[in-house]
Order: C-alpha cells, then structure tokens, then sequence
C-alpha cells in the first residue's frame, strides 16, 4: 500500500498548546501533502513541501520531511479550539494515510 | 482560492435507485478529477481517477460498472452509483487537480444513505 500512516491516531491538547503530528509512507515521493478535514466535510488542503525541502512554515503550521526516514510531521502551534479536526498526509499518487483526529479544548 | 462544488451533498433513496453526484471545479480547469469514498472515522479511500475525455482508472477492488465516472469538460466530472444498495452507504468526495504536483482541492463531500 502506498498509504501513509499518521500518529498518533487521536490527540487532546489544551487550546495554546502545541500539536505534533507524525505522517510515514512507503514509497518515494517527490512531494508529501497536508489536508485537514472538519467532520462530515471536505478536505483543506494546508501544505505541500517538496522532497528537495526539509522544513516549510505557513502561519502556525510547520511541516518537515525526512525522505531518508520517510517520515513528516506537522506541528500546529499555539492552537485554538477551532483547529479541532482531522488531519490527513498524502502522497501524489493522492493516497491519505489513516489520519490523527485533533481535539483542542478551550 | 480555488472552489470545487460537489451536489448533491445528501442523498437519501431506496435500493435499486442510481445515483448521480456532480462535482465542478468552478474558477479553475481541473486536469484530473478523484473520487474517494470514505467510511466513519476512517481514511478516503481512491476509488478512481478521471482526466478530462478519456476513461476513468479505477483502483483494485473497485467495480467499474457499479461507479460510473464520466469527464465530460474539464470542470465537470460526475460518478453515477448503479443500483445502489445499502452496503453503498458511505460519503463520497470529489476533488480536482491541475496536476501531480499540485494540491487537490475538495468538494464537501455527498453523504449517500441507501434503505
């Protein structure tokens, strides 16, 4: 399966605290994707960091890659109670992994 | 930034009904369009691939003649499910591409509940 893999499955954090997510995947890519999905709705897409990249930023995101571990992670900082969703990695061969569901309490 | 619509975004009908869902790509032209289906709490799962004006491709497992996917216009595609059964239960999302390298962009999905 070219699916990656997200930990943790479920994390709860305090609204302020950091989110670190973790996505692994089985074959070579030249880009790795982050998409967040509220329930029972489409996927936004966050952030798209390339093979050639290590780290990348947008905002309170960050996102890294290691294509030697085939290994990324995201980290959400400072977070709110709104970035409550799932969020899923993706391959460009557009497989998702199994996602990490991201609860915030206020 | 870029919008796709998928319609409709529930469906409730008895088996043996066909079922049309649309998705378009309305302020870009979509090169590739995906279907997914995804069961609660669980990942999206492909179903197929669809390129403007040529055939869809379907990932394993998933019967062709059951999802229709037709890519008439590179802003519209639609996935049609043929005599739908209880077991085709699931929410359906489309999403379009302008290329591998490019992030999708997601409708908000079609919840698709068969009697």
């Amino acid at each position: 399966s070219q699916q990656g893999e997200e930990d943790p499955q479920a994390l709860s954090i305090q609204e302020g605290e950091n989110a670190t997510m973790n996505c692994s995947y089985k074959t070579s890519i030249n880009n790795l994707q982050w998409y967040r999905q509220n329930s029972g709705r489409g996927l936004v897409h966050l952030i798209l960091i390339r093979s050639n990249e290590r780290e990348k930023h947008s905002g309170r995101l960050r996102v890294t890659l290691d294509t030697s571990k085939k290994s990324s992670s995201l980290l959400i900082t400072a977070s709110r109670a709104a970035d409550t969703a799932s969020y899923f990695c993706a391959t460009p061969q557009f497989y998702f992994g199994t996602g990490t569901s991201l609860t915030v309490i206020p | 930034g870029a919008v796709v619509s998928q319609h409709p975004s529930r469906v409730i009908c008895k088996s043996g009904t066909s079922v049309k869902i649309e998705c378009r790509s309305l302020d870009f032209q979509a090169t590739t369009m995906f279907w997914y289906r995804q069961f609660p709490k669980q990942s999206l799962m492909l179903m197929a691939t669809s390129n403007e004006g040529s055939k869809a491709t379907y990932e394993q497992g998933v019967e062709k003649d059951k999802f229709l996917i037709n890519h008439a216009s590179l802003t519209l595609s639609t996935l049609t499910v043929t005599s739908a059964h209880p077991e085709d239960s699931s929410f359906y999302i489309c999403s379009a591409s302008q290329g591998v390298d490019q992030p999708q962009h997601f409708g908000d999905g079609t919840r698709l509940s068969i009697l």
